[in-house]
């Protein structure tokens, strides 16, 4: 079965600089949150999107934004990265009928370094 | 969403039952109990959920207290595939259906 794709699965920026995260949700899922899990730490929620418009807002920095396209995609914008920036970064997807009580499928993430 | 409390680490024999405690003393009459788990390297799997009623599924099975306020998480026979963190999360479809990750439980599990 189709999973959750994100990429680049991997990226190395220095500080300053700007990223762009994508992540393709599992087709039909229509919803997509996005999640930042730093070293040892555990994932925190930083925002989510239900047909392309933000619907939950977490601890998501100014420096930071998302969007959903008409194909469900997302993507989450970051700019002037800081060292603490170096995280796993995961998305989810459902599908917002069951989003309730349905489970959240997660993808492989992509790790940021920011040197 | 209502706080959850987990041991830091378990350790578990291999082929042997687990179970994964999770107390949660202030749910709310709407807040699901979600399982899910996270091996190395790998984003978060979902494992089960659940609201009042005993689950099962293939993977594990879940105990909910009469009063709702612990669950525990059973793994039947633990295999080494099964080493990881497991979160306890309570959700409330009313607020929101992001997770809020807490401290998990590290499974090691024995050879």
């Amino acid at each position: 079965a189709a999973g959750v794709i994100q990429s680049p699965r991997h990226l190395i920026k220095e500080k300053r600089e700007t990223a762009t995260l994508k992540c393709y949700p599992i087709p039909r899922h229509d919803t997509v949150y996005w999640y930042q899990q730093g070293p040892g730490q555990d994932p925190q929620f930083l925002i989510s999107f239900y047909e392309k418009m933000q619907s939950d807002k977490g601890s998501i920095p100014d420096r930071f934004s998302a969007q959903q396209f008409s194909d469900y995609h997302s993507e989450l914008n970051m700019s002037s990265l800081e060292l603490g920036d170096s995280a796993l970064y995961f998305c989810a997807s459902s599908l917002h009928e069951l989003a309730a009580t349905d489970t959240q499928y997660f993808g492989p993430g992509t790790r940021l370094t920011v040197l | 969403d209502a706080k959850t409390t987990q041991p830091n680490s378990m350790e578990s024999n291999e082929e042997e039952p687990v179970h994964l405690p999770c107390n949660h003393s202030t749910i709310s009459g709407t807040d699901y109990i979600h399982w899910y788990r996270q091996l190395p390297s790998q984003g978060p799997e979902y494992v089960i959920h659940g609201l009042t009623s005993n689950v099962n599924n293939r993977m594990a099975s879940l105990a909910i207290a009469e009063d709702r306020k612990s669950s525990t998480l059973i793994l039947h026979r633990a295999t080494l595939r099964d080493a990881a963190v497991y979160y306890c999360i309570l959700r409330d479809p009313n607020t929101g259906n992001q997770f809020y990750f807490g401290t998990g439980t590290s499974l090691t599990v024995i050879p």
